[in-house]
């Protein structure tokens, strides 16, 4: 079945260590996506990337940084630098920059000890 | 800047009663204007989109919603809600330009038998 993996689904960090995030997807997508969800905050964009490669920061990249060797993969590293790591994090894919909606992962919840 | 407004935190609909969830939006240009759902520790499901045409939109398990260019809204309607339509639901629109989808804080929508 197509869709998106992320992977771990439960993480736990002690502070100022990094972590990296795992999002794959055989949906054939070019764009890929990653977002924070914190209660009462909607969900806020951090990377995201329309061609292998190249991507561009969102509205809170700091403390963070991707990378897009292959299509089918955009992981996320958490940095020590991000100084409120614990959240909810969802990666997305869409087939067209425009008029195609984002297919989401299951999402991976990190909490920092 | 788009931004997209969702008023209600919280909407509570009795068991066959027809439900509604508000949303309006700000962009420059033509909107592209979006629904999900996301149950608890789960990622986004796509529901419906508006992209141009009919303003009346249908989309998954009975959901619908009404573009009004006038008062940039783009409320999500059922005329009969299921318990099982209990969930967070996101209102999010993209601009014209090459720019990600620009998300709602969220509706947590409680339906009571």
């Amino acid at each position: 079945d197509g869709g998106i993996t992320q992977s771990p689904k439960y993480l736990f960090r002690k502070e100022g260590q990094n972590v990296t995030l795992s999002c794959e997807q055989n949906l054939n997508h070019d764009a890929m996506y990653w977002y924070r969800q914190d209660p009462g905050q909607g969900l806020r964009l951090i990377y995201y990337s329309q061609i292998v490669n190249d991507f561009q920061k969102g509205d809170i990249a700091e403390g963070y940084s991707v990378s897009r060797e292959k299509k089918e993969s955009f992981p996320l590293t958490v940095t020590s630098a991000q100084k409120n790591p614990t959240a909810f994090y969802l990666c997305a894919s869409s087939s067209g920059p425009y008029t195609g909606e984002l297919f989401f992962g299951e999402g991976s919840r990190l909490t920092v000890l | 800047a788009q931004s997209v407004a969702q008023p209600e935190d919280q909407v509570n609909v009795a068991e066959g009663n027809p439900l509604t969830v508000k949303c309006t939006y700000s962009v420059s240009g033509n909107p592209y204007l979006f629904w999900y759902v996301q149950y608890p520790n789960r990622g986004l499901q796509f529901l419906l989109k508006y992209i141009t045409g009919d303003n009346l939109v249908k989309g998954s398990y009975g959901f619908e919603a009404e573009f009004n260019k006038s008062q940039t809204s783009f409320h999500l309607k059922k005329p009969s809600a299921l318990v099982s339509d209990s969930a967070l639901y996101f209102c999010a629109v993209r601009g014209s330009g090459n720019t990600p989808l620009v998300f709602g804080k969220g509706t947590r929508l409680s339906v009571i038998a």
